[in-house]
């Protein structure tokens, strides 16, 4: 089974700082990792993804995540927020086989003037 | 243009009515999901489906009901709908490897 938790169902960062959304999981299998981003009253979006390969992955928008085997982890971060930032960001995991994704509940990413 | 395209958008229907949601894609994808959106909860997987005429249960698929006669098409059944199934209901679907999802813009049901 797999399972996401991501902590902090609300973060909130100052324009221009540093955006860090956490992002742990569990797989029995390798897992393909997954970060999706969601506007408002819109589906979610493919920011990045980790399959194989580079432990650190480049996504859209200036993000990136980096995969560690050790901590179960796949943070997401950028250096400097921006105002269209703001949106609501889901984690999720693949066990590569079935297809479908396991998601964490979500992390809501307020930016600050 | 290409896509996946939910209809309708919004519903409000009351208990123990039927209601269905419609999904349709352009691009010959073989799998398709069904998430509802649940605030707390994150995506739950309802069903799936692996190709036309092969579906299978996901995390939360009490309650409803699917088909795929069609690889383009994916409805989802509510047989008789319940307040706990008021929900936002995403239609997903992807062509296979370590390709990512294609999500639509939902469908934000209502049961009153």
């Amino acid at each position: 089974a797999q399972s996401v938790t991501q902590l902090g169902s609300h973060v909130s960062v100052s324009e221009g700082a540093l955006v860090l959304l956490r992002c742990n999981y569990s797989s029995s299998v390798p897992p393909y990792l997954f970060w999706y981003v969601q506007y408002p009253n819109q589906g979610l979006q493919l920011l990045l993804k980790y399959t194989t390969g580079a432990t650190l992955v480049k996504g859209i928008n200036g993000f990136e995540a980096e995969f560690k085997k050790s901590e179960t982890s796949f943070h997401l971060t950028k250096p400097s927020a921006h105002m269209s930032d703001a949106a609501e960001y889901f984690c999720a995991v693949s066990d590569s086989y079935k297809r479908q994704l396991t998601f964490g509940s979500g992390t809501q990413l307020t930016v600050l003037p | 243009d290409a896509g996946i395209t939910q209809s309708p958008r919004y519903k409000i229907t009351e208990t123990g009515r039927q209601v269905t949601l419609m999904c349709h894609q352009t691009w010959s994808h073989s799998y398709m999901f069904w998430y509802r959106q649940d605030l707390g909860h994150g995506l739950r997987l309802i069903y799936y489906s692996a190709a036309a005429d092969i579906t299978d249960k996901g995390e939360v698929p009490d309650g409803y009901v699917v088909s795929r006669s069609k690889t383009e098409n994916f409805p989802l059944t509510l047989e008789s709908a319940t307040r706990s199934q008021t929900s936002v209901y995403f239609c997903a679907s992807v062509t296979g490897g370590n390709s990512p999802l294609h999500f639509g813009n939902g469908t934000r049901l209502t049961v009153t």
